[in-house]
């Protein structure tokens, strides 16, 4: 069965430091998200790619973030300068159309830790 | 403004007992799609029913169904038999005729065997 694919699975970083979340879609999907989840609390939209570019962002999504898809396949979430705020799950996730009855695929998460 | 609410943040069902979840949202869009969403402790968002608002039956899968009630605008996941491995924190979650999924804060559901 088609994935959603999310590397690495867990990153520590130092506050400052640039932090790249990698992602694979499924691959015959052509909308993208990132969602984040402080440990404890729900889970929020960051951003929504599309026709490589951005649909939708979030007030969260300032600009420290960015995304990416710098070939056919990755998508990628960069933070510029982390904050220990940062520190949280990044879910990428993807779905095939924007129809209501889609549902998004999420990848298995990469957990952010900022010290 | 779009808002999913669950009201439950933890329960704890006898194994093999059913259980209901609560959600409720709140929208003025005529066309809305309501998800849920299980999160074992492990981290991953497991899709796990869909219903749409034009739905005009209760949405099923397996011993997962949704409690559809569009007047009071509430979306209620029902498990049944529940096991073990149904532990997890579960979450309601609505794309409001938009492409993004707006969440639920979640319950925290524990099978005591």
């Amino acid at each position: 069965e088609p994935e959603v694919t999310q590397t690495p699975s867990h990153q520590v970083t130092q506050m400052g430091q640039e932090v790249i979340l990698r992602c694979v879609p499924i691959s015959n999907h052509l909308y993208f998200y990132w969602y984040r989840q402080i440990l404890g609390q729900k889970v929020e939209f960051l951003v929504s790619f599309y026709n490589n570019e951005i649909s939708e962002k979030s007030e969260i999504f300032d600009d420290q973030f960015s995304v990416e898809r710098p070939d056919g396949s990755n998508f990628t979430l960069k933070i510029r300068s982390t904050k220990l705020e940062d520190s949280a799950m990044y879910f990428c996730a993807s779905r095939r159309d924007s129809s209501l009855n889609t549902e998004a695929f999420f990848g298995q998460g990469t957990r952010l830790t900022v010290v | 403004a779009q808002k999913i609410t669950q009201t439950q943040p933890g329960m704890f069902v006898q194994e093999k007992e059913a259980v209901t979840l609560d959600c409720t949202y709140d929208t003025s869009d005529p066309s809305y799609g309501l998800f849920w969403y299980k999160q074992p402790s492990s981290g991953e968002m497991i899709f796990l029913i869909y219903q749409g608002s034009y739905d005009q039956q209760n949405a099923t899968e397996g011993r997962y169904s949704l409690n559809f009630q569009k007047a009071r605008k509430s979306a209620n996941l029902v498990i049944s038999a529940s096991q073990l491995g149904d532990s997890a924190m579960y979450f309601c979650a609505s794309g409001f005729g938009n492409e993004k999924l707006t969440f639920g804060t979640g319950t925290r559901l524990t099978i005591i065997p």
